[in-house]
C-alpha cells in the first residue's frame, strides 16, 4: 500500500527555521517525483513545487522560489519542505503528494501556525 | 501561468441530484492534462479525475469528467451524501502546475 506520512503540526515564532517531512513506503521512492502543495486556512489549494527523488531534480512555481527549499533523503525515503526565516503568512496546512503531473497519492498534512 | 477560473463558487444541491461542476482555463490545456480532486473538512484532497476523464482506482463511476482545451466538466450524476465537499480542478500539462479555486457541493 502506497503511503506518504507527514510530521507533525508545528508552532514557530516569526523568523524561526523549519524543516517538515514526507516519508514515503510501499513504492519505489526513486522512481516517483513528490510534489508539496500549500493550503492556507479556509483557502484552496497551491502547487509549491515538486522533486524527483533519485537525482534531487526540483521545480519550484514561481510563487514559492525563494521562500522554501525541497530536498530529498533516498536512503531514507523521504522528502523535506523547509523554510529558513518563517512569516507569519506561512501559516498554512501543507500536503505533500505523489508525482508530477496529477497526485495521486497524498500524506495527511502538516499544520504550520506562525504566531508571535 | 495557466489560471483556472471553477463555477459555480458554491452549488446547492439534494441528495440523488445531478451536480455538473465547470473549469475554464485561460489557455489551452495540453493533451488534457486535467485533474479533478474532493475535499472534505479536516481531509486531505483525494484524486477523482485524471486525463480529463479517466477516473482514478476506486472511485464510483457516478463520477464522470470532460472536456478538452480549455473547458472542462466534472459531473456527479447522483449525489451521495458523501460526495457533499469541495472539488478542485488542476491542470499539469504546463509548468508551473496550477489548481482551480474551488467549488463547494452543498446540501440543499
Amino acid at each position: 500500500e502506497v503511503q506518504l506520512v507527514q510530521s507533525g503540526a508545528e508552532v514557530k515564532k516569526p523568523g524561526e527555521s523549519l524543516k517538515i517531512s514526507c516519508k514515503g513506503s510501499g513504492y519505489s521512492f526513486t522512481s516517483y517525483w513528490i510534489g508539496w502543495v500549500r493550503q492556507m486556512p479556509g483557502k484552496g489549494l497551491e502547487w509549491m513545487g515538486i522533486i524527483y527523488p533519485s537525482d534531487s531534480d526540483t521545480r519550484y512555481s514561481p510563487s514559492f522560489q525563494g521562500q522554501v527549499t525541497i530536498s530529498a533523503d533516498k536512503s531514507i525515503s523521504t522528502a523535506y519542505l523547509q523554510w529558513s526565516s518563517l512569516k507569519a503568512s506561512d501559516t498554512a496546512m501543507y500536503y505533500c503528494a505523489r508525482g508530477s503531473g496529477y497526485l495521486g497519492y497524498w500524506g495527511q498534512g502538516t499544520l504550520v501556525t506562525v504566531s508571535s | 501561468e495557466i489560471v483556472l477560473t471553477q463555477s459555480p463558487g458554491t452549488l446547492s444541491l439534494s441528495p440523488g441530484e445531478r451536480a455538473t461542476l465547470s473549469c475554464r482555463a485561460s489557455q489551452s490545456v495540453t493533451s488534457s492534462n486535467l485533474a479533478w480532486y474532493q475535499q472534505k473538512p479536516g481531509q486531505a484532497p483525494r484524486l477523482l479525475i485524471y486525463g480529463a476523464s479517466s477516473r482514478a482506482t476506486g472511485i464510483p463511476d457516478r463520477f464522470s469528467g470532460s472536456g478538452s482545451g480549455t473547458d472542462f466538466t466534472l459531473t456527479i450524476s447522483r449525489l451521495e451524501p458523501e460526495d457533499f465537499a469541495v472539488y478542485y480542478c488542476q491542470q499539469y500539462g504546463s509548468s508551473p502546475r496550477t489548481f482551480g479555486q474551488g467549488t463547494k457541493v452543498e446540501i440543499k
